[in-house]
């Protein structure tokens, strides 16, 4: 299978409830990255997994958290949701490599919205 | 927050025409990659370049680094109104770093 799948790809909740996002990772990549994107901006970095271990986390409260299965597929949950929170979520795959040659493999996002 | 910043935010040109798209960045990076984005959907990578070269092509697309001045540009030249999308580029300090992405510049070729 090839390219990034993500589910759902919109999803409308009300603030203070939780939410479970899901990708399934490009075939061969060991690394997935999630990403957030409000309405007009670039995306910015939640956090990164590397063979199941996070190993890279951005400017996001604990209250985003994630998880990578041992077939590279991703969650990314969100408790106590807040109407900031309403964004595009975009999840991306990559492989590993020292130098990097290629660029992310990103899924077509999953469009959240709180109410 | 963001590293790269593009220049413009937006653009408006006729087909035919070529786009150039700038990127500014702050601090020393291993390669820097230019994404594409159609609306509300996922990015799409177009070109990374090293930070040991200074130019690349790939089709109508052409990237400059100078590393010098912390900058890249994106062109694309005989613009079709199918390249009307959200560019931006994005960072890696380390090529083993989360992607840093800039805010992007909004392309409108219209036909």
């Amino acid at each position: 299978e090839t390219g990034v799948t993500q589910s759902p790809t919109h999803l409308i909740k009300t603030r203070g409830q939780q939410v479970t996002l899901r990708c399934s990772s490009q075939s061969g990549h060991n690394t997935v990255s999630w990403y957030q994107q409000a309405l007009g901006q670039g995306p910015q970095f939640i956090f990164q997994y590397y063979r199941e271990e996070e190993n890279g986390r951005g400017n996001f409260p604990p209250r985003f958290s994630g998880l990578q299965f041992p077939n590279y597929s991703s969650e990314l949950n969100v408790n106590a949701l807040e109407l900031d929170d309403s964004a595009l979520y975009l999840c991306a795959s990559s492989l590993v490599s020292f130098p990097r040659s290629d660029g992310y493999t990103f899924g077509s996002g999953t469009r959240l919205t709180v109410v | 927050s963001q590293q790269g910043e593009e220049d413009p935010q937006a653009l408006s040109i006729q087909e035919g025409e070529n786009a150039t798209m700038n990127c500014s960045y702050k601090t020393s990076i291993n390669n820097l990659q230019w994404y594409r984005q159609n609306s509300g959907r996922g990015l799409v990578h177009l070109i990374l370049i090293r930070s040991n070269e200074r130019e690349k092509h790939s089709g109508r697309l052409r990237v400059t680094l100078d590393t010098s001045k912390k900058s890249s540009s994106l062109l694309i030249t005989a613009s079709r109104a199918a390249d009307t999308a959200s560019y931006f580029c994005a960072t890696d300090y380390s090529g083993n770093t989360p992607l840093v992405f800039g805010k992007g510049t909004r392309l409108s070729v219209i036909a």
